[in-house]
């Protein structure tokens, strides 16, 4: 059973729209990221979340935001989309910040129209 | 500036042969140094790493890597790879303080044929 639950799998948007993407981890890790991969940049660090706060965020754009209503959830909203945010999304989780394995979920694929 | 590179965007390698994948760091620190591996449509998967110690460490699936500080390189090598062993490989580093933000190579795809 996948112990890191990404929502939807797959998802079609048109430009100017908003879409959330969903994470949740079974793992009891208390540190969560997301990252970007795109045939641009193959695996791009976006934010880090540790105990639910924000701890990194190398998103230059306030289009991405996070949002942890859970401890062990850290959902990614992203607004007025634009086909430059087409990639897949990871979420990923850790016990701690340190330099400890991440856990990856399946990804959702995003395409923008 | 801090970087991670895989020179080989791609490999291909008969199946049953050995196998090397290159990864070069440039950090002023020894880093914590890792491999992930990534199949198709899923998400990356630790293979091993690296943190001290033993230069050498094992990881899955018969995967080994060899840490090199005088070459600021963590390649990964494998004595005889089979038609599964296809996906992406990654490289990482995590270094500094605080954080200990997770930096990633291009990545590898490597093609195992027959």
């Amino acid at each position: 059973d996948p112990k890191i639950i990404q929502k939807p799998k797959y998802l079609v948007a048109v430009t100017g729209s908003e879409k959330i993407l969903i994470c949740e981890q079974y793992l009891g890790h208390n540190a969560m990221y997301w990252y970007r991969q795109s045939a641009k940049k193959p695996l791009e660090f976006m934010f880090s979340y540790s105990y639910q706060k924000l701890m990194d965020n190398q998103t230059a754009s306030s289009r991405f935001q996070p949002q942890s209503s859970k401890k062990n959830h850290l959902d990614l909203q992203i607004t007025a989309l634009k086909p430059d945010d087409s990639a897949t999304y990871f979420c990923a989780s850790s016990q701690g910040l340190g330099a400890n394995t991440l856990y990856f979920g399946a990804g959702t694929r995003l395409s923008v129209l | 500036a801090q970087s991670v590179t895989q020179p080989d965007a791609r490999v291909t390698v008969s199946e049953g042969a050995s196998l090397q994948l290159r990864c070069k760091y440039s950090y002023s620190a020894t880093p914590y140094l890792f491999w992930y591996v990534q199949y198709p449509r899923q998400g990356l998967q630790l293979l091993l790493k690296y943190y001290s110690g033993d230069p050498v460490v094992q990881g899955v699936n018969g995967f080994e890597a060899e840490f090199s500080k005088s070459n600021s390189s963590f390649h990964l090598r494998k004595a005889s790879v089979h038609w599964s062993d296809s996906a992406v490989y990654f490289c990482a580093v995590s270094i500094g303080t605080g954080n200990y933000k997770y930096v990633f190579g291009a990545g590898t795809r490597l093609k195992v044929i027959a």
